[in-house]
Order: structure tokens, then sequence, then C-alpha cells
């Protein structure tokens, strides 16, 4: 099984949806949990960070994390076509330090249509 | 805002080319990331540096090598190009304090004939 498994799409949603991605994982040691979008032709950046179970919400984002199921979801409300991009999940056990490194999913591709 | 620079957005190389990926960030960050990104594959860590002249190796480091001379800088060389290392590579930066914010450069696409 692999540390991180993300559906890849693509997934393709009219504006004004409810988007939902997710991602599972099975290192129970994971305890940060991050979304990075990547635009085409582009690097990644962080969209949303998040430390152990929870919700977090920053205006149409909410991001969940369920860590009992090893599972972490996405929500984008009210979906635009600027929102089109590849959405990469990405986790660590301890962020600090040095000798450190991110494990990323394999992303989902989303396009959202006017 | 932070940039993260690579040196070049194309490349074509040929098969046993000695290759030099260059990036360079102005945020005075610690750290700094090499990965590639496949179609179906996802970002794969490369090597990675905490420090001037430290390096540690990632997940795939066959085939490559790092040099971190200045904090600003880190090259990836490919010794010996092959056509396995045709790829879209990218360079990371961020402060060690909070690592889970990685900035990246817009990426190299990298094909070795």
């Amino acid at each position: 099984q692999k540390e991180v498994e993300q559906d890849p799409g693509p997934l393709s949603v009219p504006e004004g949806a409810i988007v939902s991605l997710n991602c599972t994982y099975s290192n129970s040691a994971f305890q940060y949990f991050m979304w990075y979008r990547q635009y085409s032709r582009k690097g990644p950046e962080l969209l949303m960070y998040t430390y152990s179970s929870g919700n977090k919400e920053d205006g149409r984002f909410t991001a969940q994390v369920d860590k009992s199921s090893k599972y972490i979801s996405l929500f984008i409300r009210d979906s635009q076509p600027s929102d089109s991009a590849t959405y990469l999940c990405a986790m660590t056990p301890n962020p600090g330090g040095s000798n450190y490194k991110l494990t990323f999913g394999k992303g989902t591709l989303l396009t959202v249509n006017p | 805002d932070v940039k993260v620079t690579q040196s070049s957005r194309y490349l074509v190389k040929r098969t046993g080319e000695k290759v030099f990926l260059e990036c360079v960030q102005d945020m005075d960050h610690e750290n700094m990331f090499w990965y590639r990104q496949d179609p179906g594959l996802g970002l794969r860590l490369i090597y990675f540096s905490y420090d001037v002249k430290m390096k540690e190796k990632g997940d795939i480091p066959e085939g490559y090598s790092v040099s971190r001379e200045k904090k600003e800088r880190f090259s990836l060389i490919l010794e010996s190009a092959s056509t396995n290392q045709t790829s879209m590579y990218l360079c990371a930066s961020s402060w060690t304090e909070k690592n889970e914010k990685l900035f990246f450069g817009s990426g190299t696409q990298l094909s070795v004939l």
C-alpha cells in the first residue's frame, strides 16, 4: 500500500458546484496535512495547512482531517473556473527542523466549466 | 514576494551529456529541494539540503548529484543524462521553522534525446 493515495481524476464540474477532493494515507505518524494547488505550467503553491484532526476554513476552501480513518479532504464551495488546477495533498510527521520532507499525493486534476 | 527562480523553462539535451539545473531563491531560506514530476507518478524528491554544503538523498537520488555552495543557490546535476530522466524538474525552498510551506519555482521541462 502506498503511503499516500489520491484519486488522479480528472474531475470536471460546472461553475458553482461544491467540489470534494480526498486523500488517504497509511502512516499513522503523519500529523501535519497540507493542500497545494498547481496551475498548468507552474509550480505548486500552498493552499491550506492543518494540524491533527478537525476542520479549517479559509474563504471558499475547507480542509478536513480524520486521523482515525486516515483520511483528509479539501472542499471547495461555489467553485470558479479560476479553481481549475491540479490539487496535491501533502503530509509529514513533523515540519520543523532539518532532515525533513513532505510526502505528496499524486494530485487530482480539477476543471471547473463556466 | 518570495521568488524561486529556475534558470531554464525548457531544456533539450542528448543522452550522455552532463546537465546542470540551477535554482536561486531570494528569501534566505535554509532548506532547498529538488523534485521531479511525472504523469502518474506525482512529485518525487530527488535531493534536499538544509544548509550550505549539506545535502541529503531523497527518494530517487540515483543518477543525480547536487551542489549548494551558497545559501541561495541549489544546483541539480545529471552526470550522464539518460532518456528516463526526461521530466519536469521543480526546485523548492522553505524556512526550517515553517517547513510545511514550500515555495516552488515554475519548473524546468527537460527532454533527453
